[in-house]
């Protein structure tokens, strides 16, 4: 089976700040990878398909990037909104997983 | 408008079988290009996927639950469903139901609000 980790696990930023999150995949997993945005008491929201392609409604500050085993998020100038948490998750093979999460705050 | 809706049983004893349904609407389960997962997240903790049915009942369940889980869907009622064997209190958890695009999971693009189920005596 794939693992995803993430890290940081929690960050701590201001708003404007850009901020970066990454993901390694245990093996190449071409580009199916996908992020996720999850706020207190709620679903997940998908962020990103396909390591850069932003799902409709999602706002132009977030991207994504990498290939293979390393990925990123990066929100180019953090919002108030954006406090969250946002997992990456692998499509490559069966089983599908999810990173374990980082947690974004505000400073 | 997709929709996703879970219900069941809140509280189940150890031992026992959880059963949860999604109800869907917005879109038909049995028609081709999507399949149906159920995500679990216990309390404080990182997502879990278990596993999926496909729109023609293609089922996979990750191993270390593969035992325990069932996976099935009524195309009548538009909702597919999950049965959990001999739960514990590791299995206290928020259960989603979510929609993927692919007859695989692929990306999830609308979820269930999610309902929590505690395994307790």
């Amino acid at each position: 089976d794939i693992q995803m980790t993430q890290s940081p696990s929690s960050l701590s930023a201001s708003v404007g700040d850009r901020v970066t999150i990454t993901c390694r995949a245990s093996r190449d997993i071409s580009n199916y990878l996908n992020w996720y945005q999850q706020k207190p008491g709620k679903a997940p929201k998908l962020l990103i398909f396909d390591v850069n392609n932003l799902h409709t409604g999602v706002p132009s500050r977030f991207s994504g990037s990498g290939s293979g085993t390393d990925f990123s998020l990066t929100i180019s100038s953090l919002q108030p909104e954006d406090i969250a948490t946002y997992y990456c998750q692998h499509y490559d093979l069966l089983p599908l997983a999810f990173g374990q999460g980082t947690r974004l705050d505000l400073k | 408008q997709v929709q996703l809706q879970e219900s069941g049983s809140g509280l189940v004893k150890p031992s026992e079988t959880l059963s949860l349904t999604c109800a869907v609407s917005g879109a038909s389960i049995s028609s081709g290009g999507y399949s149906w997962s159920w995500i679990r997240q216990p309390p404080g903790k990182g997502l879990e996927w278990i596993g999926y049915i496909s729109h023609s009942g293609s089922t996979f369940y990750i191993p270390s639950l593969q035992s325990r889980v069932t996976i099935s869907a009524d195309g009548s009622k538009n909702l597919f469903s999950l049965q959990m064997k001999y739960v514990t209190a590791a299995d206290t958890a928020v259960y989603y139901c979510a929609r993927s695009r692919g007859t695989q999971p692929y990306y999830f693009d609308y979820w269930g609000h999610g309902t929590l189920v505690s395994v307790s005596s």
